[in-house]
């Protein structure tokens, strides 16, 4: 059973960049695509992009512009780089297996955007 | 980009009730529709897959159909352990995107 666990800072200061790593256990990172999805405090759930082992990567143009996912097989990791930071993305970030529907995901960590 | 709209956007229902959600997209989305499961302070479970398939393990009494743009997800019976938020979420286009959930309790 794939497993998959978000890791990274709790607070991150604003105009700071946002760091998150997913490690994937149970399985291979290979031959499959790895997502990463938001959700603020008490709202809905924001699809921030995903890539494929490989490197190739597509992400929601609403953050495209401040987003990096990048890919280590080595390591069986994926990440997640949030720049330029404000409040607004203050949320739970999960990581999740899947590139049209999600069938395994991480806990979740709270990323808060504070000074 | 499209929008997904869920109603209603709560409900209460008491043990043992038919339970029915609705979804719309703002376009023609085929049957690329998905319905997940969100219990407090948990990640999303995908339940429904392609509108109406059943994710391996889920209970036959949740169930999805529709395509296009109107989908219904329904839990035949509700049971004390459906309490929780279910989003819909479809990918025929790029950015993936989730309705706005909708939160189930026991009347």
């Amino acid at each position: 059973q794939v497993q998959l666990q978000e890791s990274g800072p709790g607070l991150v200061k604003p105009s700071e960049t946002l760091s998150l790593t997913c490690t994937v256990s149970g399985g291979s990172i290979s031959s499959y695509y790895w997502s990463w999805i938001r959700q603020p405090p008490g709202k809905g759930l924001e699809w921030i992009g995903y890539i494929y082992y490989s490197g190739s990567t597509n992400y929601n143009p609403s953050l495209k512009s401040r987003v990096t996912i990048s890919v280590d097989t080595s390591k069986n990791q994926f990440s997640l780089k949030l720049s330029s930071v404000t409040a607004a993305d203050t949320a739970v970030y999960y990581c999740a297996s899947g590139r049209d529907g999600y069938n395994h995901w991480g806990q979740g960590t709270l990323v808060t955007v504070s000074s | 980009d499209i929008q997904m709209t869920q109603s209603p956007s709560s409900l209460s229902a008491s043990v043992g009730d038919r339970v029915t959600i609705t979804c719309q997209a703002s376009q023609d989305i085929s049957n690329y529709l998905n319905w997940y499961q969100q219990k407090p302070g948990k990640a999303p479970k995908l339940l429904i897959y392609d509108a109406s398939n059943l994710e391996t393990g889920v209970p036959s009494r949740f169930s999805g159909s529709g395509s296009g743009t109107d989908f219904t997800f329904t839990i035949s019976s509700l049971q004390p352990e459906d309490i929780a938020t279910y989003y819909c979420q479809q990918y025929d286009n790029l950015p993936p995107a989730f309705g706005p959930g909708t939160k189930v309790d026991i009347k």
